[in-house]
């Protein structure tokens, strides 16, 4: 998983505050997804995204949840009115193509929401 | 929505034995991905898998795509210490416009 960048890695909020999570893609990569893991689970798909563009969010919380990939700089997912049941980690994959093929994982953001 | 059956849950082997792991679908896959993640850590691939039927190895691990493309398994041979983790499988559907579904995962402990 070198190269995708993701930060902060440990995360603290407030319920009622905004997190903010960010993730650099590996150099050339065009496409950013977005997953959720609670603990002793998998990787849950929230959103796909190319630059400027939401491909597929079918797997994103209706409110609360945003999801952006700006030409300039590095993909975010926004939580806003954060509740405890938020906390997880989050993970931002990329790859080079889209649809079936190799996707590399950035170490994950920890979200904890006191 | 869909899902992959991933067993077992959980393994605790002797150093230098070797491990099997599979995922099971009822849908059909065009990719199977195996990754090894580490306690605070991302997943990490270790192997994909893209043609029914493919045999890959990597290292002292090997995994195949099922000939119906709805199933895959993980052999890893002589297990050693550093081989402890959580392994996920994960696909992608046919017709997906790239978004994986994951295993649940199965935690391996190698005994020394």
């Amino acid at each position: 998983n070198a190269g995708v960048m993701q930060n902060p890695r440990h995360l603290v909020r407030r319920r009622g505050q905004e997190a903010r999570l960010r993730c650099s893609p590996m150099k050339g990569h065009s496409h950013v997804y977005w997953y959720r893991q609670l603990p002793e689970e998998g990787l849950k798909f929230m959103v796909y995204l190319q630059k400027e563009n939401i491909i597929d969010e079918s797997g994103m919380p209706k409110e609360r949840f945003s999801a952006e990939f700006p030409k300039e700089g590095p993909s975010i997912l926004r939580i806003q009115q954060v509740v405890r049941g938020d906390s997880a980690a989050y993970f931002c994959a990329s790859s080079p193509v889209a649809a079936n093929t190799e996707a590399f994982f950035g170490q994950g953001t920890r979200l904890t929401v006191v | 929505g869909q899902q992959l059956n991933q067993s077992p849950q959980s393994m605790f082997i002797q150093e230098g034995e070797d491990v099997s792991m599979n995922c099971t679908s009822s849908s059909i896959f065009n990719t199977w991905l195996w990754y090894k993640q580490d306690p605070g850590e991302g997943p990490v691939l270790l192997i994909a898998l893209y043609k029914a039927g493919e045999l890959t190895s990597n290292g002292r691990l090997t995994a195949q795509f099922g000939i119906t493309r709805k199933d895959s398994f993980l052999n890893i041979s002589a297990s050693i210490p550093s081989d402890v983790g959580i392994y996920f499988c994960a696909g992608h559907l046919r017709g997906s416009q790239g978004n994986l579904i994951f295993g649940k995962g199965t935690k391996l402990s190698v005994k020394p």
